[in-house]
This record gives C-alpha cells, sequence and structure tokens, in this order.
C-alpha cells in the first residue's frame, strides 16, 4: 500500500493567490481529515469527511477555506485568497471505521509570502 | 471535552539506553483507544503503537511499549535500546470509541545522543 499520497509537497506562494492541496487517501478507507500544523497552535483538524461526504467543518478558519471530496480516491483543499499566516503544514489523514488510528501523508508545506 | 497532557516539552537519550515519555488525559467515557505518534523532522506523523481501553495488556512493538493506567488516566510510552532513528517529537493522542476525532497533545521532543 502506498499510504496516504499527498501533493505538492512544498508550496510556495505569493498574498492574494489561489492555492490546492492535495490528497489522495489509502484505498479501502471511509474517512478522511485535513489538519494544520503550526508552531503556535500545534495541529489543528480542518475538516473531516465520511464516505466522501462533510461531517464537521467547525475547524476550517474561514470561508477563505474550501475542501472537497469527490470521490473516495481524491480530496482537496484550496484557499482562495491566500495570506501570510496561512503558512503552514497541511496534513491529510485517513482511517477505516474500526481500528480508529489514522494514517497521515507526508504533509504539504505551505509558505505564502 | 477530552484533554490530553504531556509534561515533558523536552527530553534526552544516550543511544541504547532507554527512555520513558509521560502522557495523561482526562476523559468520562469507558472505551476509547490511545495512541502514540512519531513526527521525525522529516514532519511525517508515524503511527507507534495504540491501546484500546478494553485491554488490560499493555501494546508492545518491538522496541515501544505502553504503560496504560486506566484509573490514573496515564498513558506513558518506553522506548527501549534507544537508536538515533528515535529523534523526533512523539505525540500522545486519544479517540473515543465510535468517535472520529482525534484529541493531540502538544508533544515531547526527544533527542537521542549518540
Amino acid at each position: 500500500d502506498a499510504g496516504v499520497i499527498q501533493s505538492p509537497r512544498h508550496e510556495v506562494t505569493e498574498m492574494g493567490q489561489e492555492v490546492t492541496l492535495r490528497c489522495k487517501p489509502i484505498s479501502g478507507h471511509n474517512s478522511l481529515f485535513w489538519y494544520r500544523q503550526t508552531m503556535m497552535r500545534g495541529l489543528e483538524l480542518l475538516i473531516y469527511f465520511n464516505n466522501n461526504v462533510p461531517i464537521d467543518d467547525s475547524g476550517m478558519p474561514e470561508d477563505r477555506f474550501s475542501a472537497k471530496m469527490p470521490n473516495a480516491s481524491f480530496s482537496t483543499l484550496k484557499i482562495q485568497p491566500s495570506e501570510p499566516r496561512d503558512s503552514a503544514v497541511y496534513f491529510c489523514a485517513s482511517r477505516h471505521f474500526n481500528p480508529p488510528e489514522q494514517f497521515f501523508g507526508p504533509g504539504t508545506r505551505l509558505t505564502v509570502l | 471535552a477530552q484533554t490530553v497532557t504531556q509534561s515533558q516539552p523536552e527530553m534526552s537519550v544516550q543511544e541504547a539506553e532507554t527512555v520513558t515519555l509521560s502522557c495523561t488525559y482526562d476523559t468520562s467515557e469507558n472505551n476509547y483507544y490511545l495512541f502514540w505518534y512519531k513526527q521525525p523532522p522529516s514532519r511525517q506523523m508515524i503511527l507507534v503503537i495504540r491501546q484500546e481501553a478494553y485491554k488490560q495488556q499493555n501494546a508492545t512493538e518491538n522496541r515501544f511499549s505502553v504503560n496504560f493506567q486506566k484509573a490514573a488516566k496515564s498513558f506513558s510510552l518506553k522506548i527501549s535500546d534507544s537508536q538515533l532513528g528515535d529523534t523526533a517529537m512523539y505525540f500522545c493522542a486519544f479517540s473515543g470509541a465510535g468517535s472520529y476525532q482525534l484529541t493531540f497533545g502538544k508533544g515531547t521532543k526527544l533527542s537521542v545522543i549518540p
């Protein structure tokens, strides 16, 4: 199994630009999570999908952030327009219902100048 | 709401020695899962070990073992025969049975010294 795949691994963009992060979960997993990690705030859950349906997006910071999961093997996290305070490492994770451990992708390091 | 506390922000250990990382948690649930994740400098979050609350036996994965004290709500990680590759941030995490959410501690930065 290839594990959770994320792209790109690094993204540098300028303030105001649109950023799209991509994730391919582990085949057969029915839940997908997007996290953001910063030194100040640690790991924050942004949104959670179950069977491709968004269940909890209360962690999405504001309307500039949106996430989609059009099918069981692909999800995107979009930031439009991006701001310097969005600079962070963004992780995607997936899991079965049981056992409940989440498997993380390698992360995307986003830098907004 | 559940909370997870890791009281040791940083620790160090000599190569080949044993080190124990502490974790306490607070919950009113009876059925739940506890995890230790490792995040090396590469930043990949790697699952180290899982413990089910209903199991009395402590989980073990090669050099990694836990001391799960349910009544004390304590879940420590012991690393035996420490290796340089064990240098990483270690996060303790809690998940209620049937819950999707993982609650993480703030992490312990472990340095293995040659």
